[in-house]
């Protein structure tokens, strides 16, 4: 079976950094997916990893091992408007139109 | 940008009725998807479609049809909704599979209540 495994909720302060971690066992791998989604809103994309290491946008990077089967989403300079779920999803390798997504992660941003 | 439109914010139904959810997306992208979202259990695919009338089953289409007769529509439906089905419905779009970086982009969601 497809396993990916995020914490349930977490929180940090306004101007610090947060690392939101996504460990995944599945059959196949083809690449992660981070996405960020607001209370009541769409899922947003963030990122995209498929090769070992990091990916940086601006105050957002993501990190893949895949001998580790392991990301994590670093967020600097953290914002109120940061306050958000963050879902990690993972594509299938064997059909690359299905993903497998993590429970989401709540980010409680406090000032 | 990429436009995905769900026809309904909030839908409240009784058992038994056949409940239709729309999904619209404005890029011409071949794939569309049905998930529903629950609390702890995360996005669960329902079905997808990677062609006009194509459909494949997710991991959960028990009790759930599809039909995709234009390519920029998507439709869900619930043959006799029941309880269980009570949830939140996400619609999303994207360029195919082989297209790898690209990602899903979704609709802001059903919420979708069986009394």
């Amino acid at each position: 079976g497809q396993n990916i495994d995020q914490p349930t909720e977490m929180t940090a302060t306004e101007g610090a950094i947060v690392q939101i971690n996504c460990t995944y066992q599945t059959s196949g791998f083809n690449g992660l997916f981070w996405y960020q989604q607001h209370a009541g809103e769409a899922p947003t994309f963030l990122s995209y990893n498929v090769l070992d290491g990091l990916e940086e946008k601006g105050r957002f990077s993501s990190f893949l091992s895949r001998s580790k089967g392991y990301s994590y989403l670093l967020l600097k300079e953290l914002q109120m408007k940061d306050s958000a779920s963050y879902l990690c999803a993972v594509r299938d390798l064997y059909n690359f139109n299905k993903f497998y997504f993590g429970s989401g992660t709540k980010l409680n941003v406090k000032p | 940008d990429v436009k995905v439109t769900q026809s309904s914010r909030y839908l409240v139904k009784r058992t038994g009725e056949k409940v239709f959810l729309e999904c619209v997306q404005d890029m011409d992208h071949e794939n569309m998807f049905w998930y529903r979202q629950d609390p702890g259990l995360g996005l669960r695919l329902i079905y997808f479609s990677y062609d006009v009338k194509m459909k494949e089953k997710g991991d959960i289409p028990e009790g759930y049809s599809v039909s995709r007769e234009k390519k920029e529509r998507f439709s869900l439906i619930l043959e006799s909704a029941s309880t269980n089905q009570t949830s939140m419905y996400l619609c999303a779009s994207s360029l195919p599979g082989t297209t790898l970086n690209q990602p899903q982009h979704f609709g802001d969601g059903t919420r979708l209540s069986i009394l």
